[in-house]
């Protein structure tokens, strides 16, 4: 496509289910970002792949959340075990060069933790 | 550690009218980046910014970049309508690991 493309848009969780939020990023966009932003915030960086590999997981909040992006293109974020502090919009970006110039967001995942 | 803070949080104004919004970062910094968020949607980016006196403008909005200062700001002339939007600022910088970390975001109400 276009643009990058998350799904699902919306996603409605009871507490302690494990979600799967996906990321199709730009073809071709060698960078991929997953963000997390909470109703009235800012974006919060969760991760960074460049390629296959991820460069940067500082942000992820706990060992609950793994990202995975396995043959460089399309990427995965889990949650496990949810939790209510987990609802939030969470945002995929991708760029063509490394790092962040001229990135593009989705339109994010919508999580509400139940 | 990188801090970003916009001024102001939330802006109602009339059409017609002139106002700026200010984005203050706490470190050296190398690109300073607007974005626009309309409400279910994507962000969209607006500037990038990679220098002390930068100046870029498109259409209404102008961004502005003083880097001695730790100073962004994004200027709207003559405010129409469809200018209704979250705005964000956001920086890198070595000290964030060059991943952006971002303002609260201004929300701004355009009133016709």
């Amino acid at each position: 496509g276009a643009g990058v493309s998350q799904s699902p848009r919306y996603k409605v969780a009871k507490r302690g289910q494990d979600v799967a939020l996906r990321c199709d990023p730009i073809s071709g966009h060698v960078s991929l970002f997953w963000y997390q932003q909470a109703l009235g915030q800012g974006p919060e960086f969760l991760t960074y792949f460049q390629n296959e590999a991820q460069l940067d997981k500082s942000g992820l909040p706990s060992d609950r959340f793994f990202a995975e992006r396995p043959e460089g293109s399309v990427s995965t974020l889990k949650i496990q075990r949810t939790q209510q502090e987990d609802s939030a919009v969470y945002l995929c970006a991708s760029s063509l060069k490394p790092m962040n110039t001229e990135a593009f967001f989705g339109q994010g995942t919508r999580l509400t933790v139940v | 550690e990188l801090k970003v803070e916009q001024n102001p949080l939330f802006l109602s104004m009339q059409e017609g009218k002139n106002y700026t919004i200010y984005c203050n970062y706490s470190t050296t910094s190398d690109r300073l980046y607007w974005y626009r968020q309309d409400p279910g949607k994507s962000l969209e980016s607006l500037f990038v910014l990679l220098s002390n006196g930068a100046v870029k403008q498109e259409g209404r909005l102008m961004a502005s970049l003083d880097t001695k200062a730790r100073l962004s700001t994004l200027h709207i002339t003559a405010a129409v309508h469809d200018l209704s939007a979250t705005y964000f600022c956001a920086v890198d910088s070595m000290d964030s690991n060059y991943q952006l970390i971002w303002g609260a975001g201004t929300k701004l109400i355009i009133k016709p």
